[in-house]
């Protein structure tokens, strides 16, 4: 079965520190990639997602990933975190068995990053 | 607007009852899902829908029940057979026929078992 991990389970920062979170999955064949952030309070957002191309994808907020294929690897990175980046961070992979079709969605366990002001 | 609603916000249920979570969207989707979120295990699903009157389980199925017999709505039934209910509980939706496999979610029902 799919499996998504999430190695960094709690990740504190100080403001402008420079981020990167680890998400790595396990099924070898083309995947989607997500990456989602829950704000205190709030609904679970998508941050940004790759579905092909360039495997270095922006997303909203200065958020970026990079897919690395051979790493099974989707890391979420931003060069200066802000104290209004506190939220947990969940990596989401889908399997595409054919062409519009896919297994359903698997998360990782999700990555709550504190930024001190 | 279009979105996901979830109700109520926060539930409380004594142990031995049933209790009904509401899902509704009009976003036009024809995917529906229901996940758990406990602390440090991330989202699991529990059931989904691709179509009305049909649907899945998911990987955590086990005393829970769904019906989907409106495209709008995906109320998810929290039974006395759950052992550990207490979770906070997300709804999503998708558009299927899409090709981005992008998934809204809605704000989410707190259940609490007294």
């Amino acid at each position: 079965a799919q499996s998504v991990s999430q190695h960094n389970h709690h990740v504190i920062l100080s403001e402008a520190a420079s981020l990167e979170l680890g998400c790595n999955y396990s099924y070898g064949g083309t995947v989607n990639l997500f990456w989602y952030v829950q704000y205190p309070g709030q609904h679970l957002q998508l941050l940004l997602k790759y579905f092909s191309g360039d495997p270095l994808v922006k997303g909203i907020k200065g958020f970026e990933a990079e897919f690395i294929k051979s790493k099974f690897s989707f890391n979420l990175r931003k060069p200066s975190v802000q104290w209004s980046d506190t939220a947990e961070y969940f990596c989401a992979v889908i399997e595409v068995i054919s062409s519009g079709s896919a297994r359903q969605l698997t998360f990782g366990s999700g990555t709550q990053l504190t930024v001190l002001p | 607007d279009g979105g996901i609603t979830q109700s109520p916000k926060y539930l409380f249920r004594k142990e031995g009852q049933n209790v009904t979570l509401s899902c509704e969207q009009n976003l036009n989707h024809d995917a529906m899902y229901w996940y758990r979120q406990d602390p440090g295990q991330g989202l699991r699903l529990i059931y989904y829908s691709q179509i009305v009157n049909d649907f899945q389980k998911g990987d955590i199925a086990e005393g829970y029940s769904v019906s989907r017999e409106k495209k709008e709505s995906f109320p998810l039934t929290v039974t006395s057979a759950q052992k550990n209910p207490t979770a906070f509980y997300l709804c999503a939706s998708k558009d299927r026929v899409s090709s981005y496999n992008e998934q809204f979610f809605g704000p989410g029902t707190r259940l609490t078992v007294l």
